[in-house]
């Protein structure tokens, strides 16, 4: 199994400015995903995020508001830029396994923007 | 693409009866399925998944799911209903083809009478 860490939990920030989330694994893994649930909605699949190479991003999700880093096989950052009331939701991390039919996810960071 | 459709916004049921919660997914190729519960201010907990051989799935928490594939359909159940199932559930859909990315249904919220 695999264990996702993903910092913040919890955050209340100001309209206009930009959050990192941390997500960590104590494992190596080829693909990270970020998620983001919005209050009362599904998860929507963000981007995918392969170690060394670009993020992909999945339709009506761009890379200047919502930059990714995958500096190694273990981490993975996902950046909130120019936050609005419309980005409050919660973000959450995923990977799968080798075999690919189990997903893990993290806790979640759940972001109010003020 | 993959899509997955859960018919039911809302359900309420009776604290001791039978619960089902539908699930209808389209995928080209062999699916995974998941099934997860989300309790308010609380993270994703996988229920089930499917991905291969028995098509009755046994989770966690007293539930199953049935994997049809000539109905597209991987419906949940439990048999006797506990006030702390009150939740939301989530149906999703993967494959190693796709790289464990999940596609997510839009949930079913279950409410619990006593």
């Amino acid at each position: 199994s695999a264990v996702i860490s993903q910092k913040p939990s919890r955050d209340i920030c100001q309209r206009g400015t930009s959050l990192t989330i941390q997500c960590q694994v104590d494992s190596q893994v080829t693909m990270m995903f970020w998620y983001r649930q919005q209050p009362g909605q599904s998860l929507t699949l963000i981007a995918t995020a392969n170690q060394g190479s670009e993020a992909t991003y999945e339709s009506g999700f761009v890379i200047d508001k919502f930059p990714i880093s995958r500096p190694n096989l273990t981490f993975s950052t996902l950046t909130v830029s120019n936050m609005s009331p419309e980005d409050s939701s919660i973000y959450l991390c995923s990977v799968g396994s080798r075999s690919g039919n189990t997903i893990y996810f993290g806790e979640g960071s759940w972001l109010t923007v003020v | 693409a993959q899509s997955v459709t859960q018919p039911d916004i809302h359900i309420t049921v009776s604290e001791g009866a039978s619960l089902e919660l539908r699930c209808n997914y389209s995928y080209g190729a062999t699916p995974y399925l998941f099934w997860y519960v989300q309790s308010p201010g609380q993270g994703l907990q996988l229920l089930l998944k499917y991905f291969s051989g028995d098509t009755l799935v046994q989770g966690i928490k007293g539930f199953e799911a049935e994997f049809k594939r000539s109905q597209s359909s991987f419906n949940l159940r439990k048999p006797s209903v506990h006030w702390s199932d009150a939740a939301e559930y989530f149906c999703a859909v993967g494959a190693q083809a796709a790289g464990n990315k999940l596609t997510f249904g839009g949930g079913t919220r279950v409410l619990v009478k006593p």
